[in-house]
């Protein structure tokens, strides 16, 4: 069965300096990846995605990802930290059924 | 485009009673899928509709229940509601077509409180 986990509930990095956001997960077959942020009484915003080729895969708001398969992780990663990271992460891994199956959530704290 | 809007954003229901909650795909976007947001469970999925068909359904009491019509929208109604079904609802919509159908961008979500 698919799975996904979150080690971290919370990360908390100063401004300017880099962040990672952990994420291992558990697939039969190919894995479909994916980072999710949530703001504040706000919904899902789609970050970035790995679904085949280079493993460091680059999304929205300068966040890349970096896909490995010996280890199944997928390391959410921002060289610079900003105030404004500050969220609620999310991976997900795509089912075989079509449904997204989700991490328990890391919360992100960027300190000025 | 516009994004996945959902209606309305915020709900107070009573014991008992029942609910519909609707959500507007992305222009294009044929698969609609809705997730329970809580603090506890995390993020769950309900179940999945594909021209206007349930093509996946986790696992929830028959009291969720869902539909697509043929312009995509889709609404969730639940039933008899409990203290328990307080949390966030959100629908997210998929364009289903090649690799592009892995992704699912998220509405804002409908907030439903019980009491």
């Amino acid at each position: 069965a698919q799975s996904v986990a979150q080690p971290e509930d919370q990360v908390n990095v100063a401004e300017g300096n880099p962040l990672t956001v952990k994420c291992t997960y558990s697939v039969s077959g190919n894995p479909y990846l994916f980072w999710y942020v949530q703001y504040p009484n706000r919904g899902l915003q789609f970050l970035l995605k790995y679904i085949t080729g280079d493993n460091l895969v680059k999304g929205s708001y300068g966040f890349e990802a970096e896909f490995n398969k010996s280890q199944t992780s997928f390391h959410l990663k921002k060289p610079s930290a900003l105030v404004s990271d500050s969220a609620l992460y999310f991976c997900a891994v795509r089912h075989s059924s079509y449904k997204l199956i989700f991490g328990s959530g890391t919360r992100l704290l960027v300190r000025p | 485009k516009a994004g996945v809007t959902q209606t309305p954003r915020y709900l107070i229901k009573t014991r008992g009673q029942q609910v519909t909650l609707s959500c507007s795909p992305i222009s294009g976007h044929r698969s609609v899928s809705w997730y329970q947001q809580t603090p506890g469970q995390g993020l769950q999925f309900l179940f999945e509709y594909f021209s206007e068909t349930q093509r996946n359904k986790g696992n929830f009491p028959g009291r969720f229940s869902g539909r697509q019509f043929s312009n995509s929208r889709s609404e969730m109604n639940v039933s008899t509601l409990e203290l328990g079904d307080s949390a966030l609802y959100l629908c997210a919509s998929s364009l289903a077509q090649g690799l592009s159908s892995y992704e699912q961008y998220f509405g804002p979500g409908t907030r439903l409180t019980v009491t």
